[in-house]
């Protein structure tokens, strides 16, 4: 059974770097996509990106320009950053991964943690 | 980018009713839509894979069909744990994108 639990700082002041990590438990990193997703307060979902055990990334394009996922898997964790944050970025911010080798499909979600940035 | 359009946003219903939600692709995505409910200060849960597929787990009540750009979920008798906000999501071509959401109360 895949858990996920993530972490990271909740409280950013606008130009700063949004850093969040995902535990992973009951799989190895191998043969997974791991991915981040956003939730506005209020609003809906947004698809971050997605990164696997060897590296290989996936981002939106309407957010690459500032956003970097990478693993370790001597951790068995795989990390998100987004830089520089603006107050649009405040949002649930989520990792999930699915089955076996199968982009998109995402049935295992971590807690969420919220990322507030404001001056 | 690939739209994902839901309807309704919002949908009240009683308990043992049957409820449907639409989600309509601006292209063709083949299978690749899936389903999840979410309840207030959770995260997503998976019900249907693959347009079709009910998850691991899943009650049978809920159901989902369709292929191309056209895709319906159900819950076949309404249950007051049913109350949450349910999203589809296409796979077939990067980014993956979600519809707005159908938050249904009772």
């Amino acid at each position: 059974q895949v858990q996920l639990q993530q972490w990271g700082a909740g409280l950013l002041k606008p130009s700063e770097t949004l850093s969040l990590t995902c535990s992973v438990y009951g799989v190895s990193l191998r043969g997974y996509y791991w991915s981040w997703i956003r939730q506005p307060p209020g609003k809906g979902l947004e698809w971050i990106g997605e990164i696997t055990h060897s590296g290989r990334t996936n981002y939106n394009p309407s957010l690459k320009s500032r956003v970097t996922m990478s693993v370790d898997t001597s951790k068995n964790q795989f990390s998100l950053k987004l830089t520089p944050v603006t107050a649009a970025d405040t949002a649930v911010y989520y990792c999930a991964s699915g089955f076996t080798m199968v982009q998109g499909i995402l049935a295992n979600w971590g807690q969420g943690t919220l990322v507030t940035v404001s001056s | 980018d690939i739209q994902m359009t839901q309807s309704p946003s919002s949908l009240s219903a009683s308990v043992g009713d049957r409820v449907t939600i639409t989600c309509q692709a601006s292209q063709g995505i083949s299978n690749r839509l899936n389903w999840y409910q979410q309840k207030p200060g959770k995260a997503p849960k998976l019900l249907i894979y693959d347009a079709s597929n009910l998850e691991a787990g899943v009650s049978s009540r809920f159901s989902g069909s369709g292929s191309g750009t056209d895709f319906t979920f159900s819950i076949g008798s309404l249950q007051p744990e049913d109350i949450a906000t349910y999203y589809c999501q296409q796979y077939d071509d990067l980014p993956d994108t979600f519809g707005q959401g159908t938050k249904l109360e009772i």
